[in-house]
């Protein structure tokens, strides 16, 4: 089956820093990854969509200049959080697909501003 | 607004009991996931209902799915513990590019 993996799974960072997260299809070529965020007890929201080779499309209250994607190939796509601070703690998801196939997701990373 | 509610939020339930989690949508679309989530875990795909009238089970759990009145049902039969997690539905609101808006999820426990 269709793997997808984030990595680092944790991480603690001060504020101020950036924090690069990285999701991979490992057994397809995903022409579109999403990032999604969850905060502890809620649903997933969509962040942003991401094709592969041009800019990603963010939702309606993602800044842009804050949480930056970078989708470079056909299995890894990143995300940045500059100058996390400690409202940017939560989990972050990424999923991807094939055309219109099926998402799939990653297993998450749990991020940790102090 | 596009809403994907789910009731109840919450549900504590005795082994071996019956119980149903219904997920109701704001707009049109003919396909519906249903996902499982342990805690810190990532999401677990149960299944895919692709149009009108859908109807899917796997061992204690099944899935339906009525289009006209934008609703999905996961019925849970004979509960144990190990189906204890968050069940989200999540509708594809792209009409087929799987472009996914998450239920606001029903945490799960099964008391022994």
């Amino acid at each position: 089956g269709a793997v997808v993996s984030q990595h680092p799974s944790r991480v603690i960072c001060k504020s101020g820093t950036s924090v690069k997260i990285e999701c991979r299809s490992l057994d397809f070529q995903a022409t579109t990854m999403f990032w999604y965020r969850q905060f502890p007890k809620q649903s997933l929201m969509l962040m942003a969509t991401s094709n592969e080779g041009s800019k990603a499309t963010y939702e309606q209250g993602v800044e842009k200049d804050k949480f930056l994607i970078n989708h470079a190939s056909l299995t890894l796509s990143t995300l940045t959080v500059t100058s996390a601070h400690p409202e940017d703690s939560s989990f972050y998801i990424c999923s991807a697909r094939t055309g219109r196939d099926t998402q799939y997701f990653g297993p998450g990373t749990r991020l940790t501003v102090l | 607004e596009l809403k994907v509610e789910q009731n109840p939020l919450f549900l504590s339930m005795q082994e071996g009991k019956n119980y149903t989690i219904y997920c109701n949508y704001s707009t049109t679309s003919d396909r519906l996931y249903w996902y499982r989530q342990d805690p810190g875990k990532s999401l677990e795909s149960l299944f895919v209902l692709l149009s009108n009238g859908a109807v899917k089970q796997e061992g204690r759990l099944m899935a339906s799915l009525d289009t006209k009145a934008r609703l999905s049902t996961l019925h849970i039969t004979a509960a144990v513990h190990d189906l204890s997690a968050t069940y989200f539905c999540a509708v594809d609101i792209s009409f087929g590019a799987n472009n996914l808006f998450f239920g606001t999820g029903t945490r799960l426990t099964v008391i022994p």
